[in-house]
């Protein structure tokens, strides 16, 4: 199985801040590396796939970027809609395998 | 738009079988592969495994000996059985589509559409 690592697990951040999130998988994944968004009570939201393609729909404050291992995820300037928690996921073999996900929290 | 909708019990008692079904509107069942994914209380993803709709199926081998998902293209639905249950089953279990498109010879896949989530309680 390829293992997803996140980091940090959770952050604490204001309004207006540069946010990244970083995942590392326990080998390389090529371009299959997907994030999502999860808020409370709702299901997880696609927000980038194949490291840097945005879904339709997806602020342009969201990027993302890496190759091989080591993937990121940034949040230019950081909204309230955006406290949420972060998945990274791999779909580059089964089993799919998502990061233990970070918590980005309002400071 | 492409909608999923979980449906089954909410209770499940231990040793049981837990049954959901997932019916699918707004676009065919007859493409793309179609997955279930859990989250149990205040934890992260596990991926369950997904269907093609022709039947062909991949399963997280941490699950395979207690998991079939199958699928009734005629009713636009597929279900999910997980046999021998435990209170580590407790989750709120989503199911997905797992779409993209090929780029160039590069299989582009994610998991695009997603149901609002169920949760099963496995207790007695």
């Amino acid at each position: 199985d390829i293992q997803m690592t996140q980091s940090p697990s959770s952050l604490s951040a204001s309004v207006g801040d540069r946010v990244t999130i970083t995942c590392r998988a326990s080998q390389s994944l090529s371009r299959y590396l997907n994030w999502y968004q999860q808020t409370p009570g709702k299901a997880p939201k696609l927000l980038i796939y194949a490291v840097s393609t945005l879904q339709s729909g997806v602020p342009s404050r969201f990027s993302g970027s890496g190759s091989g291992t080591d993937f990121t995820l940034t949040i230019s300037s950081l909204q309230p809609e955006d406290f949420a928690t972060y998945y990274c996921q791999q779909s580059y073999s089964t089993p799919r395998t998502f990061g233990q996900g970070t918590k980005v929290e309002i400071k | 738009q492409v909608q999923l909708q979980e449906s089954g019990p909410g209770l499940v008692k231990p040793s049981g079988t837990l049954s959901l079904t997932c019916t699918v509107s707004g676009g065919s069942i007859s493409s793309y592969y179609w997955s279930w994914i859990r989250q149990p209380p205040g934890k992260g993803l596990e991926w369950i495994g997904d269907i093609y709709y022709s039947g062909s199926t991949n399963y997280n081998p941490s699950l395979k000996s207690r998991v079939t998902i199958s699928v009734d293209t005629s009713k636009n639905q597929f279900s999910l059985k997980l046999t021998s249950v435990t209170a580590a089953d407790t989750a709120v279990y989503y199911c997905a589509r797992f779409g993209g498109f090929t780029y160039g010879n590069v299989p582009l896949y994610y998991f695009d559409y997603w149901g609002q989530g169920t949760l099963v309680t496995v207790s007695s």
